[in-house]
């Protein structure tokens, strides 16, 4: 089976501008979870999508939002860019069998806010 | 207090020893527990899962989970300095969001 797969890999975005991430999870999850992770902050939760609809959500600002479509696939957008907003933004393909889940995760986009 | 906790490291093992990593969790509810890999530059892989007290095998890795303590570890034995990454604890407190702890750097030096 082919891993989470997310594009682009790197981006490079100035303050102000607003940028969208694409995730597709492993062929038969239907749960996509986005994290991001910086070096003083660590992973942090952002949200999670099950069949077209959002689950769950961490504490990040409005700016950043998500949506999945039917086939699983989702994408992540970030509006007015803040510097603070350079991280590495993991994307989680969840399988849950006999009750338990396992997230596993894409490559990541590296962005960087100039 | 935060609500998963590792000892940032490094911690520091000859080729061949035992490397213990060790967690703790604030949140009683937690059902599942989970410890990735990094490798720098590189996203996390998962790398052991455990649901209930006592101890998982796989390899050369053991995870060890005492919910009375709180207390989630795991032991790579055999340690190779291609075990040389950051290793992050996770738990899932409520539904499946994954809270993770910081990491600890491991190194195993020949």
């Amino acid at each position: 089976k082919a891993g989470v797969t997310q594009t682009p890999r790197y981006l490079i975005k100035t303050r102000g501008q607003q940028v969208t991430l694409s995730c597709s999870p492993i062929s038969g999850h239907r749960s996509v979870s986005w994290y991001q992770q910086t070096p003083g902050q660590g992973l942090q939760f952002l949200f999670e999508y099950f069949s077209e609809t959002q689950r769950n959500k961490g504490n990040f600002p409005g700016r950043f939002s998500g949506r999945q479509f039917s086939n699983s696939r989702s994408e992540m957008n970030v509006s007015t860019l803040e510097l603070g907003d350079s991280a590495l933004y993991l994307c989680a393909s969840s399988y849950t069998g006999q009750g338990r889940t396992e997230q596993f995760f894409g490559p990541g986009t590296r962005l960087t806010v100039l | 207090q935060k609500e998963v906790e590792q000892n940032s490291g490094p911690l520091s093992v000859p080729e061949g020893a035992i490397a213990s990593l060790n967690c703790t969790y604030s949140d009683r509810v937690s059902q599942s527990f989970f410890w990735y890999r990094q490798y720098s530059g590189k996203s996390p892989e998962l790398i052991m899962s455990i649901y209930s007290n006592g101890d998982k095998e796989d390899g050369r890795f053991t995870a060890q989970l005492n919910k009375a303590s709180q207390y989630v570890s795991l032991l790579i034995r055999d340690s190779q300095p291609s075990d040389s990454a950051t290793y992050l604890c996770a738990v899932t407190p409520r539904g499946d969001k994954l809270i993770f702890g910081t990491g600890t750097r491991l190194q195993v030096f020949p």
